[in-house]
């Protein structure tokens, strides 16, 4: 199986910072397509995931221009721009190149 | 609009069958994958199954041995079923959707349906 591994932030973080979260899996995720095959959700509290990227760098329906996703074929980063209160929550990456389809433990954010 | 939504027992004992309920509603399930992800506090995020389009399922290993998926498309539902249950299996599961059609990520999910195993 693919294990996905997230680092930490250096909460809390103040508001109207950037903040980077780190994802690493232990395969590229590379699609013969060229595309890189990884989400990312932030669920905030007492709520379901919610997709913010998709294909590595995609922004889903919606979110914010605040965040975006990047990385290369094993190493991966999400960026928030001027954290805002709205984001708190854990942050999780996923990889879909193979089943079964994995997730990170997950970052957790708070803000300053 | 897209809707998914869980129904669960609540409360399991050990080794009975867990069933679920999935409910959807503003799309076709001849038409998008309906996938199943449950949260528990020791495993965190952990995919489970799939059911296609075509009818066909895809599982986890971990679980391969007792997941079943299934559903009516006659009344927009997709079925969970797990035996077997442990401690363990304690959780939260959603069932959820991708956007496109025949994509692994989750655009849409459910609200989650706790389920406790106690005796």
């Amino acid at each position: 199986d693919v294990v996905m591994t997230q680092g930490a932030l250096p909460n809390p973080v103040p508001s109207g910072e950037s903040a980077s979260i780190t994802c690493q899996s232990t395969q590229s995720l590379l699609h013969s397509n060229g595309k890189t095959c990884l989400n990312w959700y932030l669920q905030r509290p007492g709520q379901s995931p919610q997709l913010l990227i998709y294909w590595m760098s995609t922004r889903a329906s919606g979110v914010s221009d605040r965040f975006s996703g990047s990385g290369s074929g094993t190493d991966f980063t999400l960026k928030i721009s001027s954290v805002e209160a709205e984001d708190v929550g854990v942050y999780y990456c996923q990889q879909f190149l193979e089943y079964p389809l994995t997730f990170g433990s997950g970052t957790k954010l708070e803000i300053k | 609009q897209v809707q998914l939504k869980e129904t669960g027992p609540g409360l399991v004992h050990p080794t009975q069958t867990l069933s679920i309920t999935c409910t959807v509603s503003g799309f076709s399930l001849t038409s998008y994958y309906v996938q199943w992800v449950r949260q528990t506090p020791g495993k965190g995020l952990e995919w489970m199954g799939l059911i296609r389009s075509g009818g066909n399922t895809e599982y986890n290993s971990e679980f391969k041995s007792r997941l079943s998926i299934n559903r009516d498309t006659s009344k927009n539902q997709v079925f969970l079923k797990m035996n077997s249950l442990k401690t363990e299996d304690t959780g939260v599961y959603y069932c959820a959707r991708d956007d496109y059609g025949g994509l692994n990520w989750f655009a849409y999910w459910g609200q989650g349906t706790l389920v406790t195993v106690s005796s």
